[in-house]
């Protein structure tokens, strides 16, 4: 089992959706939860950083962490097209806390005009 | 410089060249990570240096790659005796802290015929 899972997709949705993106993970140890945006053929950059569990808004980004279930969610209002993109679930903070990051496979999302 | 910089881009190699991928942090960067990643998948992590020490290389696939960061600023990543399952983005990252946000290179994408 890996340690973070996420639905791969692709997920195609129009201009102005509300888009959902969800993950889990297995260890109840990992502190910290993040969301990185990541175009193509450019590297990672970080779009929603948490410690705990409950929402952090920042725009028309919507973070979720669940951990009682080890579920975490990202929500983008009004989508555009310029967020087109891969978007991969981030855990860290485990048990060897050497501040190593462990991603999701990601989910690549089209916003069409 | 503003950002993390890898050299080279792109590298192809023929099977069994050895490589060597560079990584220039983001000055003052503490900490500075390794992580591969394969076609349509998320960032797996190789090493993990704080300065000059390299603190966790748990994530190295075989002996045939090796990281060093002899003046705890730049990076190299080695890989001797290519492989075609080496082929791969190498994307490096740095960051102020141990559990900073991560700031990601554009990555050093190789290609092992």
């Amino acid at each position: 089992q890996k340690e973070v899972e996420q639905d791969p997709g692709p997920l195609s949705v129009p201009e102005g959706a509300i888009v959902s993106l969800n993950c889990t993970y297995s260890n109840s140890a990992f502190q910290y939860f993040m969301w990185y945006r990541q175009y193509s053929r450019k590297g990672p950059e970080l779009l929603m950083y948490t410690y705990s569990s409950g929402n952090k808004e920042d725009g028309r980004f919507t973070a979720q962490v669940d951990k009682s279930s080890k579920y975490i969610s990202l929500f983008i209002r009004d989508s555009q097209p310029s967020d087109s993109a891969t978007y991969l679930c981030v855990v860290g903070g485990g048990s060897s806390n050497t501040g190593k990051l462990i991603f999701g496979q990601g989910t690549t999302l089209q916003v069409k005009p | 410089g503003a950002g993390v910089s890898q050299s080279p881009r792109y590298k192809v190699a023929k099977r069994g060249q050895d490589v060597a991928l560079r990584c220039d942090p983001i000055s003052g960067h503490v900490s500075l990570f390794w992580y591969q990643q394969a076609l349509g998948q998320g960032p797996e992590f190789l090493t993990y240096f704080q300065n000059e020490a390299q603190l966790d290389k748990s994530g190295l696939p075989s002996d045939r790659f090796f990281a060093e960061r002899p003046e705890g600023s730049v990076s190299t990543l080695k890989i001797q005796r290519t492989q075609q399952e080496d082929s791969a983005v190498y994307l490096c990252a740095s960051s102020l802290a141990r559990a900073g946000e991560l700031f990601f290179g554009e990555g050093s994408r190789l290609t092992v015929l």
